[in-house]
């Protein structure tokens, strides 16, 4: 099993529609979470890191499953700017420091 | 804003070549990180470092190696270039931390060995 498992994709839609993305992880000690987006021949940027709560930027809302081992990103009312992949990221390990595990990535393409 | 600069953005090598990819960060952080990203395989890492002259393997050091003589600068050695390393590679950095630091990336170099 991938220590970080996403859906590919890719994910196709129209302007102005919601889109959930889902990624598990293995390591039940993972403590830290985020979202990074990477747009084509470019370097992977921080979106948003995820709290235990749950959190909000904007249009972007990110979810944590200690319990399932799952977090979630939902984009609202999608923008073409949006079009990209997204990276689950999970510390590997508390004891690891800041080593940080990487998804394959969901690519998204949102279209007119 | 944090910056990681990576010396080159594509780079042509031959193979058996000794190749040194230079990364610097501006922000004093700890942790530096090389990774490669290839396609249906995600971003790997090489190695990494929590201090200066530290040095830890990550998932695929095999035919790697690394250099950290000073904080702010983190250089990835090819020993002897293979075909199979050509790569994106993407250097990072973040503050020590327990984890909960998020990553900094360079832009990048793209390796090409023929």
């Amino acid at each position: 099993r991938k220590e970080v498992e996403q859906d590919p994709g890719p994910f196709n839609v129209p302007e102005g529609a919601t889109v959930a993305f889902n990624c598990t992880y293995s390591n039940s000690a993972s403590q830290s979470f985020f979202w990074y987006r990477q747009d084509c021949r470019k370097e992977p940027k921080l979106l948003m890191s995820v709290y235990s709560s749950g959190n909000e930027d904007g249009r972007f809302t990110a979810q944590l499953n200690r319990a399932s081992q799952y977090i979630s990103l939902l984009i609202r009312d999608s923008k073409l700017s949006d079009s990209a992949t997204y990276l689950c990221v999970v510390n590997a390990d508390y004891n690891q420091g800041g080593k940080l595990i990487f998804g394959q990535g969901t690519e998204l393409s949102v279209k007119p | 804003d944090v910056k990681v600069t990576q010396s080159s953005r594509y780079l042509v090598k031959r193979t058996g070549e000794k190749v040194f990819l230079e990364c610097v960060q501006d922000m004093d952080h700890e942790n530096m990180f090389w990774y490669r990203q290839d396609p249906g395989l995600g971003l790997r890492l090489i190695y990494f470092s929590y201090d200066v002259k530290m040095k830890e393997k990550g998932d695929i050091p095999e035919g790697y190696s690394v250099s950290r003589e000073k904080k702010e600068r983190f250089s990835l050695i090819l020993e002897s270039a293979s075909t199979n390393q050509t790569s994106m590679y993407l250097c990072a950095s973040s503050q020590a931390g327990r984890g909960n630091s998020p990553l900094h990336f360079g832009n990048g170099t793209r390796l090409t060995v023929t």
